[in-house]
């Protein structure tokens, strides 16, 4: 029952190339995320989106773009590979309750290494 | 950039409580608390937040004081599971669409048995 889910967990490829990581969540939520954490752990967000609709695009070359099939799909793709793209990728998603305030699920997290 | 300061690291012993502070003197009047955490190699997990009352749940408590400008986590009785980052983080409530977390360095810390 993982509520958020990323694949693949590891992956390994040479500069240059072309990759994607894909996120699903089944919770029903209605937003999503993609943070990067570098090898200093720094933890960073890079995309979000609501309702499939692009609401955050941090300082990210445009190497890196996302793609929401769906509210319950984020994915991230990367064209070029340079070796400092090397890092994990966690992908996160949530929901307003009524009230006030909302926690954010994460995924396990995609290790790339680029070589 | 982040609008917390925590200390890098922090021990406790197994079963003793675990008393995590966090600075946010700058935190206006409609921005949350929030801490979570993050165990070696998984993502962050949420524990808890509040706003300007105490609050508990099962995993922890955290106390803001009165005036805002710092809190405490306290995880009662400190488990070798409870090993982990953890992250203080201040943001808006989110009025229009939801906000991204803006994690800092946050407090390692360390339970010893």
């Amino acid at each position: 029952d993982t509520a958020v889910s990323q694949t693949p967990k590891y992956l390994v490829t040479q500069m240059g190339n072309d990759k994607s990581i894909k996120c699903e969540q089944n919770l029903g939520h209605d937003t999503m995320y993609w943070y990067k954490q570098d090898s200093k752990k720094f933890l960073k967000i890079m995309f979000s989106y609501n309702n499939k609709e692009l609401i955050i695009n941090e300082t990210v070359p445009n190497r890196f773009s996302p793609k929401s099939p769906d509210k319950a799909h984020l994915n991230l793709h990367i064209n070029s590979l340079e070796l400092g793209d090397s890092a994990v990728y966690f992908c996160a998603s949530s929901i307003t309750l009524a009230g006030g305030s909302e926690t954010q699920y994460f995924g396990p997290g995609t290790r790339l290494l680029v070589l | 950039d982040a609008k917390t300061t925590q200390p890098p690291s922090m021990d406790c012993a197994e079963g003793r409580a675990a008393n995590l502070p966090c600075n946010h003197s700058t935190i206006s009047g409609n921005e949350y608390v929030y801490w979570y955490r993050q165990i070696h190699s998984q993502g962050p997990q949420y524990i808890i937040h509040g706003l300007k009352n105490n609050e508990t749940n099962e995993m922890a408590s955290l106390i803001i004081t009165e005036d805002r400008k710092s809190s405490t986590l306290i995880l009662p009785h400190a488990t070798l599971r409870d090993t982990a980052v953890y992250y203080c983080i201040v943001r808006l409530y989110p009025y229009s669409g939801n906000t991204p977390l803006v994690f800092g360095k946050g407090t390692r810390l360390s339970v010893i048995a």
